[in-house]
């Protein structure tokens, strides 16, 4: 089954201790994003991934890191988490670089911060 | 700059009857434009899309959605209501015109079909 799978699913976390939320597609698809979703403001992209070792930054990089060493895992890391962090993260992929196809979201992290 | 507006944070729809999810967009060059459906505790899905062509997108689920280049809209509509339908749905906009890789996303609508 093509899929986006997001580990963890649920996560609360203390300010400070690094953490990783891991990405992984089965569709061999070349692009890869993370956007975090906070009420009232939808998503808003967070980095992007146009290709392995290609990557960029989006909206709201500010306190995240991500790499992309395999075509399939894009894992975004937060070396020192805040409370301003606390959010729900979606991890996508696309085959077209979301010029004109479609984005496959996984299933959703919900990062607590204390 | 790119940026939707879903200017209604709630639509509320008896089952049977046609909805509308109004979205409204502003980019400088042409559009891209999508719609996404989020159910409860789920990743967003893909409903449909205009790239080009008809301004009628038929996509998944009997919705439809039509782009209005004179208003810069792009309302997403259905013609009969399912208590099914009820989630949170996202307008997104590329401008195909720049170098830029991202879809904006607007802030949502959640549509709640009564029974």
């Amino acid at each position: 089954e093509a899929q986006v799978t997001q580990n963890p699913r649920y996560l609360i976390t203390v300010t400070g201790k690094k953490l990783t939320v891991t990405c992984s597609q089965n569709m061999n698809h070349e692009y890869m994003s993370w956007y975090r979703q906070d009420p009232g403001l939808g998503l808003r992209q967070i980095y992007y991934s146009m290709n392995v070792e290609v990557t960029d930054k989006g909206d709201v990089p500010e306190g995240y890191k991500v790499s992309r060493k395999e075509k399939r895992n894009f894992p975004l890391i937060l070396e020192s988490p805040s409370p301003n962090q606390t959010s729900l993260y979606f991890c996508a992929s696309s085959t077209t670089g979301i010029g004109t196809g479609e984005l496959f979201f996984g299933e959703g992290s919900r990062l607590t911060v204390l | 700059a790119q940026s939707v507006a879903q200017p209604e944070d709630q639509v509320n729809v008896a089952e049977g009857n046609p909805l509308t999810v109004k979205c409204t967009y502003s980019v400088s060059g042409n559009p891209y434009l999508f719609w996404y459906v989020q159910y409860p505790n789920r990743g967003l899905q893909f409903l449909l899309k205009y790239i080009t062509g008809d301004n009628l997108v038929k996509g998944s689920y009997g919705f439809e959605a039509e782009f209005n280049k004179s208003q810069t809209s792009f309302h997403l509509k259905k013609p009969s209501a399912l208590v099914s339908d009820s989630a949170l749905y996202f307008c997104a906009v590329r401008d195909m015109d720049t170098g830029r890789r991202a879809l904006t996303f607007g802030s949502g609508t959640r549509l709640q079909v009564q029974p």
